[in-house]
């Protein structure tokens, strides 16, 4: 158990729709990182918020947003949903800002868009 | 653009002997690699670490193997047990950003 959640667990939902993933930073931890696997890319980084701020941006489409709540947890908004967003969506949390800080990876969150 | 590659999709070693995946990176600004297991229905969870300024990290049974040169790293588990089945994904950093392989599952047979 790495100390970091995510919720839900699964997500089914339809093209247009919008959702929303939610995530909790180990205790300590005021990095939130966000990632994407799919089958077709790999594991691809989106996002990093620290202590409330955006902090670096990945390969995350202008349909995606997230922030990250004075109570440190974070959501991803991903909308105007397509197949191709069917993925598994991972978040992370780390002590400090810095790239070089291990990450500890939360369970994920399986979206399938139909 | 694929900046962290693993060519290999699959190895598949026998218990106790050494497991050897590969990890290779085109960005030079990369200053920092990891490793990382993946099981089924969990998240990566980190595995070990190596800068930029060394050529080998060692942690039990598990080294990571630089070579700047060739844009190269590779993980070496030895012995390989049973337990270690599972997809290792390398990932590369710089400042702001971070990138990972594809993944190679390692199958280890008892």
């Amino acid at each position: 158990d790495s100390g970091v959640t995510q919720t839900p667990k699964h997500l089914i939902t339809a093209t247009g729709q919008r959702v929303t993933l939610r995530c909790s930073p180990r205790s300590g931890d005021l990095s939130v990182y966000w990632y994407q696997q799919s089958l077709d890319q790999g594991l691809q980084f989106l996002i990093q918020y620290y202590n409330g701020e955006e902090r670096a941006k990945g390969n995350i489409l202008e349909r995606f947003s997230a922030q990250q709540f004075p109570d440190l947890h974070s959501e991803l908004n991903l909308s105007s949903l397509e197949l191709g967003d069917s993925a598994l969506y991972f978040c992370a949390s780390s002590s400090r800002a810095g790239f070089q800080e291990t990450q500890y990876f939360g369970p994920g969150t399986r979206l399938l868009v139909l | 653009d694929q900046q962290v590659k693993q060519n290999s999709p699959s190895l598949s070693v026998q218990e106790g002997r050494i497991s050897i995946l590969n990890c290779d990176y085109t960005n030079s600004m990369f200053d920092y690699f990891l490793w990382y297991k993946k099981y089924p229905a969990e998240g990566p969870t980190f595995l070990i670490s190596i800068s930029s300024i060394k050529d080998k990290n060692e942690d039990g049974r598990f080294t990571v193997f630089l070579n700047k040169s060739a844009k190269h790293l590779s993980l070496h588990i030895v012995p390989s047990q049973p337990g270690d089945s599972a997809v290792y994904f390398c990932a590369a950093k710089d400042n702001n950003d971070m990138r990972f392989g594809a993944g190679t599952r390692l199958t280890v047979k008892p």
